[in-house]
Formats: C-alpha cells, structure tokens, sequence
C-alpha cells in the first residue's frame, strides 16, 4: 500500500464551480501535511501547509481529519488558472516528505 | 534571490553509463532534497542532504549515490543506468533539515536513458 494515496482524476471543473478532493495516508505517526501545486512540465510549488484545525487561503481550504487518516483541498470558485494537479504531502516518521502522485484539475470555459 | 537551480536541463545517456546532476539550493539553505518523477508517477523521494551529512534515502538501489558538499550544493550519481531511471530528477531545498519547513523546487534535470 502506498504512504499517500490520490484520486488521479482528472477532476474536470466549469470555471466558477467548486471542487474538492482527498488524500489518504498511511502513517498515523505523520505530523506534517501540505499540498503543493504542479503546473504541466514545471517544478511543484507549496500551494500551503494543513494545519489540524483546517486552514483556508481565499479560494482555497484544506481540511485534516486524523481519525480517517486524510486531507482534503477544496477551490471555490475556480479559475482558469487553477488548472493543475495537486500533490497531497505528509511528513513521515523519520521527517521527510511523502508526495502523492497527484490529482490533475482542469477548469474549463 | 536566486532559487533551486539544477544543471543540466536535459541529459540523453545509453543503458550501463554514469550520469552525475547537480544543484545549487537557495542560498542560506542547508538542506537538500533528491526526487525523481518519472512520466505518470508521483515524486518519489531519493536522497536528503542536510549540513553535508545523508540523513536520509529513500527505496532506490545503491548505484543512486550524491553528496552534498561544504557550500551546500549537491551530486546526484546514477550508475549503470537502466532504462527505466529515464524521469525527471527534481531537487529542492529547504531552511533546515524540519518536514515542516518548505521545500524550494528547481526546475529539474530530465534524463533519459536510451
């Protein structure tokens, strides 16, 4: 079984519309949890960090939830720009990060 | 500030060679980070480098080695390439050597093995 798993979608999105997605981990002990963005042939960027109280960054929030073992990103009203897919990280036991091979989003016209 | 920049861009190697990658992390960085990414799959962790010590490796055979030298630059080394290590070979950096602290990408060294 794989340390993080994603929906590899691609999740196809009207631009506007909301869309949200999860990511499962395997390591309870993981403390650290973040969600990096990857643009078509380009580096990853974080996209930001999930804290355990849930955080939102304007159109952006990210959600933990311990007991199930996942995290969530949800974009409100997408744009264009937002196409891209989203690596899912988690900070192992040792303190390195584990990336999901990601979940493509395409916001259409 | 200059970023995470890796040389070179693109690398064309036969089954069997050596092939030697390079990074220079943002400056005041003292960790380093080795990932591959091959076509379709996630970015899978390689090689941590932090004050000139391997601190960690990740699930790759031995003839994927670096170092990591006093001005915090780092070597990647792949011997006896094999077809299948053609990806695109990511570093990044980070302020210290904590999963929490952000990690810097550079724009990567794609290689490929014919």
């Amino acid at each position: 079984r794989k340390e993080v798993e994603q929906d590899p979608g691609p999740f196809n999105v009207p631009e506007g519309a909301t869309v949200a997605f999860n990511c499962t981990y395997s390591n309870s002990a993981s403390q650290s949890f973040f969600w990096y963005r990857q643009d078509c042939r380009k580096e990853p960027k974080l996209l930001m960090s999930v804290y355990s109280s849930g955080n939102e960054d304007g159109r952006f929030t990210a959600q933990l939830n311990r007991a199930s073992q996942y995290i969530s990103l949800l974009i409100r009203d997408s744009k264009l720009s937002d196409s891209a897919t989203y690596l899912c990280v988690v900070e192992d036991s040792w303190g390195k990060l584990q990336f999901g091979a990601g979940t493509q989003v395409v916001v259409t016209p | 500030e200059a970023g995470v920049t890796q040389s070179p861009t693109h690398l064309i190697k036969t089954r069997g060679q050596q092939v030697t990658l390079r990074c220079s992390p943002i400056s005041g960085h003292t960790s380093v980070y080795w990932y591959q990414q091959a076509l379709g799959l996630g970015l899978q962790f390689l090689l941590w480098y932090d004050e000139g010590e391997e601190r960690n490796r990740g699930n790759f055979p031995p003839r994927f080695s670096g170092r990591q030298f006093p001005n915090y630059s780092s070597e990647l080394n792949v011997n006896a390439l094999e077809l299948e290590d053609s990806a695109l070979y990511l570093c990044a950096s980070s302020l210290r050597g904590r999963g929490w602290d952000e990690q810097f990408f550079g724009p990567g060294t794609r290689l490929t093995v014919l």
